[in-house]
């Protein structure tokens, strides 16, 4: 069965640092996204992307995020100068239409910030 | 802010009994409604979409939708230990890309 991939499961980071994670989405979708969830919180949006550009983002996905494609099958998030507060779960997530289908998760990756 | 809001329980049913999840929104013009079932430590995992009023069954789960009420709920039928998660629920907004999700209601599933 098709799966969304992350790389990697768990990364941990100097505060400052930045860190890339990355999501390998299932081949026939168009529609990614990334999602945090920071422990015992809710899961939140930060961004979708489609046809090579952000389709919507929230108001945590600020200067200090960005997303690319920078191939075929990979979709990355780059966090710059990572704060404590930026630790979390990171799910990259798929889909084949618009956020209104069923969107598959990744299993995440968990970022500490030290 | 369009809000999706849950009883985060403990919910504690016994097994092979009917368990019963809810959760309210609070945008009128939210169009898709998810409920994904989280392990400790996983990622969301999807169990159920609906999209119109009415009742949807797929298996021992069965989801309803009533749009008048702003109100969503996932009936699991002869709970299992195995159940024993956290159930999100989700909505998107017709014409938006993102789903928001309430905080979860934690079920639990006594043998």
């Amino acid at each position: 069965e098709p799966e969304v991939t992350q790389t990697p499961s768990h990364q941990v980071t100097q505060m400052g640092q930045e860190v890339i994670l990355r999501c390998v989405p299932i081949s026939n979708h168009l529609y990614f996204y990334w999602y945090r969830q920071i422990l015992g919180q809710k899961v939140e949006f930060l961004v979708s992307f489609y046809n090579n550009e952000i389709s919507e983002k929230s108001e945590i996905f600020d200067d200090q995020f960005s997303v690319e494609r920078p191939d075929g099958s990979n979709f990355t998030l780059k966090i710059r100068s990572t704060k404590l507060e930026d630790s979390a779960m990171y799910f990259c997530a798929s889909s084949v239409e618009q956020g209104g289908t069923e969107a598959f998760f990744g299993q995440g990756t968990r970022l500490t910030v030290v | 802010q369009k809000e999706v809001e849950q009883n985060s329980g403990p919910l504690s049913v016994p097994e092979g009994a009917i368990a019963s999840l809810n959760c309210t929104y609070s945008d009128r013009g939210s169009q898709s409604f998810f409920w994904y079932r989280q392990y400790s430590g996983k990622s969301p995992e999807l169990i159920m979409s609906i999209y119109s009023n009415g009742d949807k069954e797929d298996g021992r789960f069965t989801a309803q939708l009533n749009k008048a009420s702003q109100y969503v709920s996932l009936l699991i039928r002869d709970s299992q230990p195995s159940d024993s998660a956290t159930y999100l629920c989700a909505v998107n907004s017709g014409g938006y890309q993102k789903v928001t999700f309430g905080i979860g209601t934690k079920l639990q599933v006594i043998p």
